[in-house]
């Protein structure tokens, strides 16, 4: 149990172009979820925060226009990259815990590698 | 910043042996948690530890925990090829709606066949 995938696993595009990926929890509903990037040999990175229905709440340095979060349903998040850049490519990944639950155990999803050329 | 700091940043050892890795935190914590990430992987949840506890254990994993010195050590005993990843702590200090984990630099554990 308690399942999240991301899709796609991997993409590259064009710098400029715009990403989606997608963070879904498979077998659990979701209050909130996660994103992360992570480069290389790095740790974690908290993006931002977000609550199915509400805004997300960005951490500090994150560009909130840059890296749009929607958490439409209990078991979909979506993070676009808008006009993205070379140093934008990164690791991105989601994280759920589980509705009624405290946020401390958090689900990983598999991880998305962005590539911008 | 209740973010764990891991200790060493890298571990080499052979199949068999066992493997320690510590982290200590700064800030009061309601539990810890530790995580494995294989490389181009997303993290996978190990165990976690509540703040009222010394000691737990599950399958060859053993956590430790001193609050006193706010620290935690990750023991995997009779280590395999197989874990071969790198090892996350996660200090957790809840503080309402919203309240994160954060993680550290991480070890990297690589085991010798």
């Amino acid at each position: 149990g308690a399942v999240v995938s991301q899709h796609p696993s991997w993409v590259i595009c064009k710098s400029g172009t715009s990403v989606k990926i997608e963070c879904r929890s498979l077998d659990f509903q979701a209050t909130t979820m996660f994103w992360y990037r992570q480069f290389p040999k790095q740790s974690l990175m908290l993006m931002a925060t977000s609550n199915e229905g509400s805004k997300a709440t960005y951490e500090q340095g994150v560009e909130k226009d840059k890296f749009l979060i929607n958490h439409a349903s209990l078991t979909l998040s979506t993070l676009t990259v808008t006009s993205a850049h070379p140093e934008d490519s990164s690791f991105y990944i989601c994280s759920a815990s589980i509705q009624g639950f405290m946020t401390d155990t958090q689900y990983f999803g598999p991880g998305t590698r962005l590539t911008v050329l | 910043s209740q973010q764990g700091e891991e200790d060493p940043q890298a571990l080499s050892i052979q199949e068999g042996e066992n493997a320690t890795m510590n982290c200590s935190y700064k800030t009061s914590i309601n539990n810890l948690q530790w995580y494995r990430q294989n490389s181009g992987r997303g993290l996978v949840h190990l165990i976690l530890i509540r703040s009222n506890e010394r000691e737990k254990h599950s399958g060859r994993l053993r956590v430790t925990l001193d609050t006193s010195k706010k620290s935690s050590s990750l023991l995997i005993t009779a280590s395999r090829a197989a874990d071969t990843a790198s090892y996350f702590c996660a200090p957790y200090h809840y503080t309402g709606a919203n309240s994160k984990l954060t993680f550290g630099k991480g070890i990297t554990l690589s085991v010798r066949p």
